[in-house]
């Protein structure tokens, strides 16, 4: 199993244009995740999913978007990228909330300038 | 929402010294305690966990313990080792989703 694979690994965009973060998991989890992480500081999630179809906000969505067709894939899209973008995102998956831990991707990092 | 404070947010010990790092949550519904070790430039990983009807759990060097009444649960981890120098995150989890505390960067010291 491949686990949580993230494209690409590295992205600087300028203020202003848009693009999306893939995020493909292999292990049939239904739950999945955007998490983003400024330097030194710990992780807050963006927007996040309990199945196919189903989304729903966390703490920072404002300037994202996802969708989730498939209980494999879950994007991220930035519409209109600002500098307070940069960041590393993380997107992860688990088997269910209650008692199953998080498997992350090994992450994407983003400038925008 | 969910709120989990993690204390310290930098910890320097001696090789061999024990480290203990606290952390506090608000929402009484979180049922899962999870912490993850994060090396420089890699991605979070799980470390140990422990679920709400267990009041401690060990492997090996590692240890959490719970305490659902006042909110907090910490993780022991004894004999460090310089590779146990990283940054360390717990989270709640419950309601669909995980909050995570700030992180604390441990450095064991040779």
């Amino acid at each position: 199993n491949a686990g949580v694979t993230q494209t690409p690994k590295f992205r600087i965009l300028k203020i202003g244009q848009s693009m999306t973060l893939q995020c493909t998991q292999d292990m049939n989890h239904n739950y999945m995740y955007w998490y983003r992480q400024d330097p030194g500081m710990g992780l807050k999630l963006i927007y996040y999913s309990v199945g196919a179809g189903i989304t729903d906000k966390g703490e920072v969505p404002n300037g994202y978007n996802v969708s989730r067709s498939t209980t494999e894939d879950f994007p991220l899209r930035l519409e209109l990228a600002a500098p307070s973008q940069t960041s590393v995102y993380f997107c992860a998956s688990s088997f269910s909330t209650t008692n199953s831990p998080l498997h992350f991707g090994n992450g994407t990092r983003l400038t925008v300038t | 929402g969910e709120n989990v404070e993690q204390h310290p947010s930098t910890l320097s010990v001696q090789e061999g010294d024990s480290a203990v790092i606290k952390c506090t949550y608000s929402d009484s519904a979180s049922n899962y305690f999870p912490w993850y070790k994060q090396e420089l430039g890699k991605r979070p990983q799980l470390i140990i966990d422990i679920r709400s009807n267990v009041g401690e759990k060990k492997d090996q060097r590692i240890a959490v313990t719970l305490n659902k009444t006042a909110k907090h649960f910490s993780l022991h981890i004894t004999e460090t080792q310089p590779e146990d120098s990283a940054v360390y995150f717990c989270a709640a989890a419950g309601g669909g989703k995980s909050t995570f505390g700030d992180g604390t960067t441990l450095t064991v010291k040779p």
